[in-house]
């Protein structure tokens, strides 16, 4: 593909509910990013994977939030129990090593 | 303290306007990203510096390590311009800190 893709690009969720977002990087880029992005706030890094394995899950907030790639491609961040304050955009980036390549965002509104 | 500051936080400027936006950090990094954010939240990387200047088109972005600063520049103003501006650097694990962003909106 051309860039970095992720689904869906806005999804409405009551609280308590379970989401799973997704992000395609571009092919052949090992290294793979999650941030999320409040209102009026700069992104802030949630997880970040080399090939199948997260290398740095520092930034995930709590135990409700899970990430999976299971055959280093596409990825899935997954919000269990959603809270009105994970209302955000998810940005994921990919990379080759250096530049980093954006996504488009999933915006994530929980009622 | 944010490890990276930006500002202003927001700027609105005429048509033709010289823009200046910076960047101040507060870490060691091993590269600056300046990047562009339009409604709806899709981010575009505009330069990944770790020296000196770089040059794309009407923007221009240099950093200063001693100083840890950028700044980034657009010349000839155009209101196709308004966006939200990011700056984020990268440390040596390629985790990137985001500032909070500089709004800008160019009026016709």
């Amino acid at each position: 593909g051309a860039g970095v893709s992720q689904t869906p690009s806005n999804k409405v969720t009551e609280k308590g509910k379970y989401v799973e977002l997704r992000c395609d990087p571009i092919s052949g880029h090992t290294a793979l990013y999650w941030y999320r992005q409040s209102l009026g706030q700069g992104p802030e890094f949630l997880i970040y994977f080399q090939g199948t394995g997260a290398a740095d899950d520092s930034g995930l907030p709590n135990d409700r939030f899970f990430a999976v790639r299971p055959e280093g491609s596409v990825s899935t961040l997954k919000i269990q129990r959603t809270e009105r304050g994970d209302s955000a955009v998810y940005l994921c980036a990919s990379s080759a090593g250096g530049t980093q390549y954006f996504g488009p965002g999933t915006r994530l509104t929980v009622l | 303290k944010n490890e990276v500051e930006q500002s202003p936080q927001n700027l609105t400027a005429q048509e033709g306007e010289f823009i200046t936006i910076n960047c101040s950090y507060s870490v060691g990094i091993s590269a600056l990203h300046w990047l562009q954010q339009h409604p709806g939240g899709g981010i575009v990387s505009l330069f990944m510096l770790s020296s000196g200047k770089k040059k794309h088109g009407r923007l221009i972005a240099t950093i200063n390590i001693q100083e840890k600063h950028s700044s980034l520049h657009i010349t000839a103003s155009h209101p196709r311009d308004s966006a939200v501006y990011i700056c984020a650097v990268g440390g040596r694990d390629d985790k990137i800190i985001f500032g909070k962003g500089t709004r800008l909106h160019i009026l016709p």
